[in-house]
């Protein structure tokens, strides 16, 4: 398999529960990134790992919390979500994260929060 | 601060009308600037990269090109496969790793 995998697809979660979402990266890249995407509004960066070491965390809520094992697998694990969580999430992957490097990404999950 | 700015918001044109995207910027020593094509319910997928003002690149009907100040995804004679959101994104040297995208230009291609 190549590229960014990203599981699973769509998820519906209760405000209470507790999920993950994965994602994995067949590139050999050795940066990975969760985004979010709303509608009508632009991509917004969550976490930057870089040989597994978190770099980012551009002031996300504690309700979600980014786990990087190795350079090719990342989660993103989430509880106590709020509707207004709901949205595409985005993984990605870059061969460094100096800004030079073209993103790869997933095709997503689709998160709602009832 | 980085800024990008895409125009139009949205663009409907005829199979075979050939136009360009518009991506605005500024930013405080470039690093890359990246052109992604996005469709529904999927990620954006990588189209360009451009590094410094004059380069071009082209990619089938697409030609991305790169002034100090804006970039332009020239699309000609394009088809109803065309039809996609085309995001801008910007990586600037004291940004790090935090690429700033704009918004997005909406494509639809009629036959």
């Amino acid at each position: 398999e190549t590229g960014v995998t990203q599981t699973p697809r769509h998820l519906v979660m209760g405000m209470t529960n507790k999920k993950s979402l994965k994602c994995e990266q067949h590139l050999g890249h050795n940066a990975m990134y969760w985004y979010k995407q709303s509608a009508k509004k632009p991509l917004e960066l969550m976490f930057v790992y870089n040989f597994k070491e978190q770099t980012e965390n551009n002031s996300v809520p504690s309700r979600f919390s980014p786990e990087c094992p190795n350079s090719s697998h990342l989660f993103l694990h989430l509880h106590t979500l709020q509707p207004e969580d709901s949205a595409l999430y985005l993984c990605a992957s870059s061969q460094d994260s100096q800004g030079d490097s073209p993103l790869h990404f997933g095709n997503g999950t689709r998160l709602t929060v009832t | 601060e980085d800024q990008v700015t895409q125009s139009p918001e949205a663009l409907r044109l005829q199979e075979g009308e050939s136009s360009s995207l518009n991506c605005s910027y500024t930013v405080s020593g470039l690093r890359g600037l990246f052109w992604y094509r996005q469709d529904p319910g999927k990620g954006p997928e990588f189209l360009f990269t451009l590094y410094s003002a004059g380069e071009e690149k082209e990619k089938e009907r697409l030609k991305a090109t790169l002034t100090k100040k804006e970039s332009f995804l020239h699309i000609t004679a394009p088809k109803p496969e065309d039809s996609a959101t085309y995001l801008c994104a910007l990586g600037g040297e004291t940004s790090g790793s935090r690429l700033t995208f704009g918004e997005g230009t909406q494509l639809t291609v009629n036959p």
